[in-house]
């Protein structure tokens, strides 16, 4: 069975600073997928990056970057100079190989920026 | 950008009332999804569709759930007798052939009174 763990509940943190939301993995596949998604107040989900289990390197987007370690099963998340739009719920899923499309999400990180 | 549509935003039924979720997936995708997801919770994955069957569902998907793709457009999930419990945001999604990123719809708010 997999399973996604996000153990940050609740972030809340000052506009420009750096935040890192963590997400741990379980899975028995040697094949996977990791996702990051937002999810802001209006409710859509928003699809912000997909990492597959041979590709550890490190991503960075913009203020976003992305840190995939094998040997701890962890997909972390940092967003760098935070602003108020970043308000959101973030959640980490994962997906087989055999259905890529069924993903196990986590419980969601409540991410709070205030000005 | 091409979008998944769902209709309705916001659906409100009365408990035992057949309801029935509406989706347009992105035209040339092949692999249908609907996922849940219950006020402030995880969402959660009910059912994947694909070649006019259902490749995969979860155990939240009982008997009183059904999937239709009743022409080439839309992708549908029949509720037939709602419970409270079913009230909760429902996203249908869409792939592409070999393709990995989910294509999420903003979802249908479902109030089951």
């Amino acid at each position: 069975a997999q399973k996604v763990t996000q153990a940050q509940t609740e972030i809340s943190v000052v506009e420009k600073e750096d935040v890192t939301l963590d997400c741990v993995y379980e899975t028995r596949d040697t094949t996977y997928y990791l996702f990051w998604y937002k999810q802001p107040p209006s409710g859509e989900l928003v699809f912000l990056i997909r990492r597959n289990s041979f590709d550890e390197q490190n991503e960075i987007s913009g203020r976003y970057s992305w840190n995939f370690q094998k040997s701890t099963s962890s997909f972390n998340f940092t967003i760098t100079a935070s602003q108020v739009v970043d308000s959101a719920v973030y959640f980490c899923a994962l997906s087989g190989n055999t259905n890529a499309g069924k993903s196990t999400f986590g419980d969601g990180t409540t991410l709070t920026v205030k000005p | 950008e091409p979008e998944v549509t769902q209709t309705p935003s916001h659906q409100v039924t009365q408990m035992g009332q057949e309801v029935i979720l509406r989706c347009v997936p992105i035209s040339n995708h092949l692999y249908f999804y609907w996922y849940r997801q219950i006020l402030g919770q995880k969402v959660e994955f009910l059912v994947s569709f694909y070649n006019n069957e259902i490749s995969e569902k979860s155990e939240i998907f009982d008997d009183q759930f059904s999937v239709e793709r009743p022409d080439g457009s839309n992708f549908t999930l029949k509720i037939r007798s709602t419970k409270l419990e079913d009230s909760a945001m429902y996203f249908c999604a869409s792939s592409a052939p070999r393709g990995w990123k989910l294509f999420f719809g903003s979802g249908t708010q479902l109030s089951v009174l």
